[in-house]
């Protein structure tokens, strides 16, 4: 069975302080993994995945195979940033997707 | 980017009403569409997949007769609670997909069941 977990529910921050987001998955077959993000009161948003190898915003997420974890990172984070951030595991080729719970960011002025 | 269109934002009707849910995608044709349940302060739960032309395949757990989906272009699908009680009251979200390109969410439906 799929699965991704998010362990932080919350995440606060000082404005420019580095910031990383944990998320580790199970999947027995060749992982494609996502970060989404929900601004207050907005539709989730795609962040970005790791096919792509591309930063977003300052954001950058490396997929270690061997610890299966994607972490989201971002070395000076903004206020704007502020957000719930969704880790998503995709599985059938990157059709079906499993979410994890969750990681609220607070950066704070 | 992609935009999905999902309608009403938010209802509020009486224990046993039927609620139905559209979800468009305006500017791509999605070969799937995916319907989620979340709960406050919770993650998304995929309840359904939906492809056009076919019957939607449920998640473990998910009543079909209670939740109607049809899907009967590439860019509308709709979900029917059916008979509707306080513990259907969720956030209904919506996304479509198509081969190469990730998912693009709608903004999602409060229901709320009185």
């Amino acid at each position: 069975a799929q699965r991704v977990t998010q362990p932080e529910k919350l995440l606060s921050v000082f404005k420019g302080a580095p910031v990383e987001l944990k998320c580790n998955y199970s999947y027995s077959g060749s992982p494609e993994l996502f970060w989404y993000v929900q601004y207050s009161r907005q539709r989730l948003q795609l962040l970005l995945r790791h096919i792509s190898r591309e930063s977003i915003k300052g954001f950058t997420a490396d997929l270690n195979k061997g610890e299966t974890s994607f972490h989201l990172k971002k070395p000076f984070a903004q206020e704007e940033d502020s957000a719930m951030y969704y880790c998503a595991l995709g599985s059938n080729a990157g059709n079906m997707l499993t979410f994890g719970g969750g990681t609220r960011l607070m950066v704070k002025p | 980017g992609a935009v999905v269109s999902q309608h009403p934002s938010r209802v509020i009707c009486k224990s046993g009403t039927s609620v139905k849910i559209e979800c468009r995608s305006l500017d791509f044709q999605a070969t799937t569409m995916f319907w989620y349940r979340q709960f406050p302060k919770q993650s998304l739960m995929l309840m359904a997949t939906s492809n056009e032309g076919s019957k939607a395949t449920y998640e473990q757990g998910v009543e079909k007769d209670k939740f109607l989906i049809n899907h009967a272009s590439l860019t509308l699908s709709t979900l029917t609670v059916t008979s509707a009680h306080p513990e259907d009251s969720s956030f209904y979200i919506c996304s479509a997909f198509r081969p190469d390109q990730p998912q693009h969410f709608g903004d999602g439906t409060r229901l709320s069941i009185l």
